[in-house]
């Protein structure tokens, strides 16, 4: 699977915009770019996910560059609630019995 | 539905005593994972499962045995406990329609010393 790059930590107030950066310059063409975020003391959850377009749900927006080699997780009003590691991931369309391979992540931080 | 559940949520073991991690899941999902969680760290697949009855290793499945012999059950067992297998672990399922985009759904975790 290929590697993906995250910054270790980010820091954020509420109610304003985050933008999480992912680098994946060895992304391959049937590689989905998945994100998952881990609230303290819980089990990772399910964020977004995207392959060559931008996509939107009720958690965020990924924005998917035309190249591929990078992506961004938007959290468009950042809450306290938001803050957690966020895992950015890459696997193969139906490939690898859908192992996730989780990095480091970056840890986000949310002032009031 | 309870989603994906684990039993227990601490436990504490002398090194070379053997325990039972349960993970069920209520959601009909045929894919179930076990991943183990270091401080600092991102999780490592220990061994998953495809279905009922088929188990399969991940990356660090040293020390550590599964067995599905209920669809909905997915155990991990560790034989002779040591201490570095300390870690918190969670347990994930998943099913053939979002699998492909790998939609995991994951437990509570279960925190494990071992002494």
């Amino acid at each position: 699977d290929a590697k993906t790059t995250q910054p270790n930590s980010m820091e954020s107030n509420e109610e304003e915009p985050v933008h999480l950066p992912c680098n994946h310059s060895t992304i391959s063409g049937t590689d989905y770019i998945h994100w998952y975020r881990q609230l303290p003391s819980q089990g990772p959850e399910y964020v977004i996910h995207g392959l060559t377009s931008n996509v939107n749900n009720r958690m965020a927006s990924l924005a998917i560059a035309e190249d591929r080699k990078s992506s961004t997780l938007i959290l468009h009003r950042a809450t306290l609630r938001d803050a957690a590691v966020y895992y950015c991931i890459l696997s193969g369309y139906g490939g690898s019995q859908g192992n996730l391979i989780f990095g480091k992540g970056t840890k986000l931080s949310v002032k009031p | 539905n309870a989603g994906v559940t684990q039993t227990p949520k601490f436990r504490v073991l002398k090194t070379g005593q053997s325990m039972t991690l349960l993970c069920a899941q209520d959601m009909n999902h045929e894919y179930m994972y076990w991943y183990r969680q270091d401080p600092g760290m991102g999780l490592r697949l220990i061994h998953y499962s495809v279905g009922e009855g088929t188990t399969a290793k991940g990356e660090v499945p040293d020390g550590y045995n599964v067995s599905r012999l209920k669809k909905q059950n997915f155990l991990l067992g560790l034989e002779s406990a040591a201490p570095s297998q300390t870690s918190v672990y969670f347990c994930a399922s998943s099913n053939l329609a979002i699998l492909l985009y790998n939609e995991q759904f994951f437990g509570p975790g279960t925190r494990l010393t071992v002494l």
